[in-house]
């Protein structure tokens, strides 16, 4: 089976930082993405981790546990235009399946 | 830009309309994807088209009409919805599927309401 659980909300500050937790229980999982989506666009890719440990990109970064089905998205240096959904994914390679978790709404506040 | 564009943004039709949404990819992607959205609710996917034939159909009800003339257009008719079908209707492309180690790219959605 296929199940993802992240937190419908979360608020933080301008210039903090903030962890977004994502917990999955994927057969034949191969990998985690995770998508930004403002309100009204498209998601948008942000990364996509395979192997266990930490990717930084700019600001973002995304972690992977295999062995405890857990990732987390860490943003750093906050700014208003961060306010916005963001959606883990994971992808099972033995069910051809890629599973979305309900979103995660970031508020920024001054 | 994100490559994927949808057509219309918005639309209301009574449940006895027929109406079509369209979305074209301009990134070469050879697979493409129709997924539904609900508030609070985890993306849907509805259907999946690759080299333009249809490779999966997520028991979508078949008020639910899909199209795929070649790798850039893709379709999705509606007839007889119900207001529960209301929603936003994402299209989306991806170069390969399954979509293992290619992220998709997503158009804009096309918000329903179903009246």
């Amino acid at each position: 089976g296929q199940n993802i659980d992240q937190p419908t909300e979360m608020t933080a500050t301008e210039g903090a930082i903030v962890q977004i937790n994502c917990t999955y229980q994927t057969s034949g999982f191969n990998g985690l993405f995770w998508y930004q989506q403002h309100a009204g666009e498209a998601p948008t890719f942000l990364s996509y981790n395979v192997l266990d440990g930490l990717e930084e990109k700019g600001r973002f970064s995304s972690f992977l546990s295999r062995s405890k089905g857990y990732s987390y998205l860490l943003l750093k240096e906050l700014q208003m235009k961060d306010s916005a959904s963001y959606l883990c994914a994971a992808y099972s390679g033995s069910a051809r399946q890629l599973t979305f978790g309900s979103g995660t709404q970031l508020t920024v506040l001054p | 830009e994100t490559g994927v564009t949808q057509t219309p943004r918005h639309l209301v039709m009574g449940m006895t309309n027929k109406k079509s949404l369209k979305c074209e990819q301009h990134l070469g992607h050879n697979a493409m994807y129709w997924y539904k959205q609900s508030a609070k609710k985890p993306l849907e996917l509805m259907f999946v088209y690759s080299l333009e034939e249809r490779v999966e159909n997520n028991s979508v009800p078949s008020r639910f009409s899909p199209e795929c003339p070649n790798s850039s257009h893709l379709f999705l008719h509606l007839h007889t919805l119900q207001p529960e079908d209301s929603a936003l209707y994402l299209c989306a492309s991806s170069q390969g599927h399954p979509p293992g180690n290619s992220p998709l790219h997503f158009g804009n959605g096309t918000r329903l309401t179903v009246t």
